[in-house]
């Protein structure tokens, strides 16, 4: 089961932020977040990645809330290739394995 | 350049036949994945592999069968036994369980039709 909830779809225009939510109220204390993003019929990308802390690369910024039950992603200046679905996914480790649970993603569309 | 690699991108069986999906990856990763994903939803663990010649059932393994003979392959047969074959399959690699922060890295997937 996902243990992650994010909404179905989000529009957004082009040139300004893009902030994807996304809950997580059953995580645990050492379980990461992991945002992917799909675009069509293609392979997942990853994109960023944390457990307490903000986080920011040349793609994102991650920002975790105090009590780790929910998370923002921020893709700063949106443009039109960056319509895809977004996941947010929580990192399961169990002894030696190592599991993406996978929800159902956010759909997002840059519009001009 | 690095990568992953599936082929073909596309695959076309009759009902009933075995068929293989092929996975390379040249990124010098130990663990191997295969998921697929089903329209709308996200994406669900087949098999995985996390060092050469050993593997692990995923959530959802039935109908499927995997060999990690070498480091860099990680093929996934898609048997008769499978009741909806028909379906993207992605498979992705990634540093071994030993790397604390491990970003896994995805092929572009065969997106597999059974007529």
């Amino acid at each position: 089961d996902a243990k992650t909830t994010q909404p179905t779809s989000m529009d957004c225009a082009e040139g300004r932020a893009a902030n994807l939510p996304c809950n997580h109220s059953t995580i645990s204390g050492n379980e990461y977040v992991y945002w992917y993003r799909q675009i069509h019929s293609q392979g997942p990308q990853y994109i960023i990645h944390g457990l307490k802390n903000n986080e920011t690369n040349e793609m994102a910024s991650l920002i975790i809330t105090e009590d780790r039950k929910s998370s923002t992603l921020i893709l700063p200046h949106a443009t039109l290739r960056d319509t895809a679905v977004y996941y947010c996914i929580v990192r399961v480790d169990a002894g030696n394995n190592r599991k993406l649970i996978w929800g159902l993603g956010t759909s997002l569309a840059v519009n001009p | 350049d690095g990568g992953i690699t599936q082929s073909p991108k596309y695959l076309f069986r009759k009902e009933g036949q075995n068929v293989t999906l092929s996975c390379e990856q040249n990124l010098n990763h130990d663990a191997m994945y295969w998921y697929r994903q089903d329209p709308g939803q996200g994406l669900r663990l087949i098999y995985y592999s996390q060092i050469v010649n050993d593997f692990q059932k995923g959530d959802i393994a039935e109908g499927y069968s995997v060999s990690r003979e070498k480091k860099e392959s990680f093929p996934l047969t898609v048997t008769s036994a499978q009741k909806n074959p028909t379906a993207f399959y992605l498979c992705a690699s990634s540093t071994g369980s030993g790397q604390i922060n491990t970003e896994a890295f995805f092929g572009q997937g065969t997106r597999l039709t059974v007529v």
